[in-house]
């Protein structure tokens, strides 16, 4: 089954920690995305990648890093500069030439403590 | 930027009665409109989308949604709710294409 694969489902770490939420995708998508949602605010753009080795910023960046050496993968840590972290992320993927049309992931819920 | 406004955070309505979810949209240039819905704490899955063409879409689940250009909006309807429709929807707008804008959602809750 194609699909775009989050893990784990929900994440439990101490305040100052860097931490790392994995998004892989078996769609052969090109252009992939990391989105924030918080309870009454939608979700919002963090980073996103076109292609391998390149990515660009989203709205709120600020405290975020992402890495995009394979195709397939497209890892966001949280930093500790991210002030308010906790909150649930969602990772999306799209073809090159119909970026319009995002598939998403089942998401991550980020706790920190 | 667009900016999109979903002026419902919560809709209730009884099981079997119509329902419409309404979303506004800043700007009357070329636009992608989409709507999604969210069950708790999954992904977002892609109930109908507007790329051009007719005005009228029909999406999944007897959604549909009507693009009303000189109104900027995107209203999702459906005839006759289930209690399987209880869930978080959100109206999002594209006009590159690189960028979504989506709502803060519209919390529908169907009662028996």
């Amino acid at each position: 089954d194609g699909g775009i694969t989050q893990s784990p489902k929900y994440l439990f770490r101490k305040e100052g920690q860097n931490v790392t939420l994995s998004c892989e995708q078996n769609l052969n998508h090109d252009a992939m995305y990391w989105y924030r949602q918080d309870p009454g605010q939608g979700l919002r753009l963090i980073y996103y990648s076109q292609i391998v080795n390149d990515f660009q910023k989203g709205d709120i960046a600020e405290g975020y890093s992402v890495s995009r050496e394979k195709k397939e993968s497209f890892p966001l840590t949280v930093t500790s500069a991210q002030k308010n972290p906790t909150a649930f992320y969602l990772c999306a993927s799209s073809i090159e030439d119909k970026p319009h049309e995002q598939y998403f992931g089942p998401g991550t819920r980020l706790t920190v403590t | 930027a667009q900016s999109v406004t979903q002026l419902d955070s919560q809709v209730p309505v009884f099981e079997e009665a119509p329902v419409e979810l309404r979303c506004n949209y800043s700007s009357s240039v070329s636009v992608y409109l989409f709507w999604y819905v969210q069950y708790p704490n999954q992904g977002l899955q892609l109930l109908l989308k507007y790329l051009s063409g007719s005005t009228l879409v029909k999406g999944i689940n007897g959604f549909e949604a009507e693009f009303n250009k000189s109104q900027t909006s995107f209203h999702l309807r459906k005839p006759s709710v289930h209690i399987s429709d209880t869930a978080e929807y959100f109206c999002a707008v594209s006009d590159t294409g690189n960028q979504f804008y989506f709502g803060t959602g519209t919390s529908l809750t169907v009662i028996p």
